[in-house]
């Protein structure tokens, strides 16, 4: 499994756009990139998925560079409810039936 | 549609004793997997369980165990409880394939 490095934490204000970045320098070929998002005591929930270039949603967009090697989870306009932890997850893209490998991830603290 | 949900959110139990904890998957969601979270860290994968069998293990020992029934809903049994045990345990639902798993609020275990 591709390892994950993303930063521990991160603090922002209301309005303003978060971008967090994940390194995967060992991603395969058949990797997707994968964002969950946790709030205290409550399960990981499923943010965006994606394999190159840009993915977006009505909640994030999720940047892929040629290589592959990192990707940016982009907030726009994060607000206090985005205050979170964030993990970055590289596997195949049948996340159903496969253990999900989570690292530490990156505490967003969203401030007023 | 329901979602995931566990039960009992909080439990305190001393070592050497057994636990069991209980989940039910999302409604049409035939696989069920066991996460442990640490304090500060990512959910860490125990097993996975399809269709009553397990399908998949990470590196827990023997005495954790677990069950799949019928209809999908699935329990952990932890026998011989040691401190180290104490954490976030969290059950996800899913289809065997693309889609994500969808992760219930989960079980705060504490072991005195």
């Amino acid at each position: 499994l591709a390892k994950t490095t993303q930063p521990i934490s991160m603090d922002s204000y209301e309005g303003q756009e978060v971008n967090i970045t994940c390194s995967h320098n060992n991603i395969a070929t058949n990797d997707y990139i994968t964002w969950y998002q946790q709030f205290p005591s409550q399960g990981p929930r499923f943010i965006i998925q994606g394999y190159k270039t840009k993915v977006t949603n009505e909640v994030a967009s999720l940047f892929i560079p040629a290589d592959r090697k990192s990707s940016t989870l982009s907030l726009p306009r994060v607000s206090l409810s985005d205050t979170a932890v964030y993990y970055c997850l590289v596997g195949p893209r049948d996340t159903g039936r496969r253990a999900l490998t989570f690292g530490s991830g990156t505490r967003l603290q969203v401030q007023p | 549609e329901t979602g995931v949900t566990q039960s009992p959110t909080h439990l305190i139990k001393t070592r050497g004793q057994q636990v069991t904890l209980r989940c039910s998957s999302q409604s049409g969601h035939n696989t069920v997997s066991w996460y442990q979270q640490a304090l500060g860290q990512g959910p860490q994968f125990i097993f996975q369980y399809y269709r009553e069998e397990e399908n998949g293990r990470g590196n827990f020992p023997p005495r954790f165990s677990g069950l799949q029934f019928p209809n999908y809903s699935s329990e952990l049994n932890v026998n011989a409880l040691e401190l180290d045990d104490s954490a976030l345990y969290l059950c996800a639902s899913s289809h065997q394939g693309p889609d994500t798993q969808y992760f219930g609020p989960g079980t705060r275990l504490t072991v005195l």
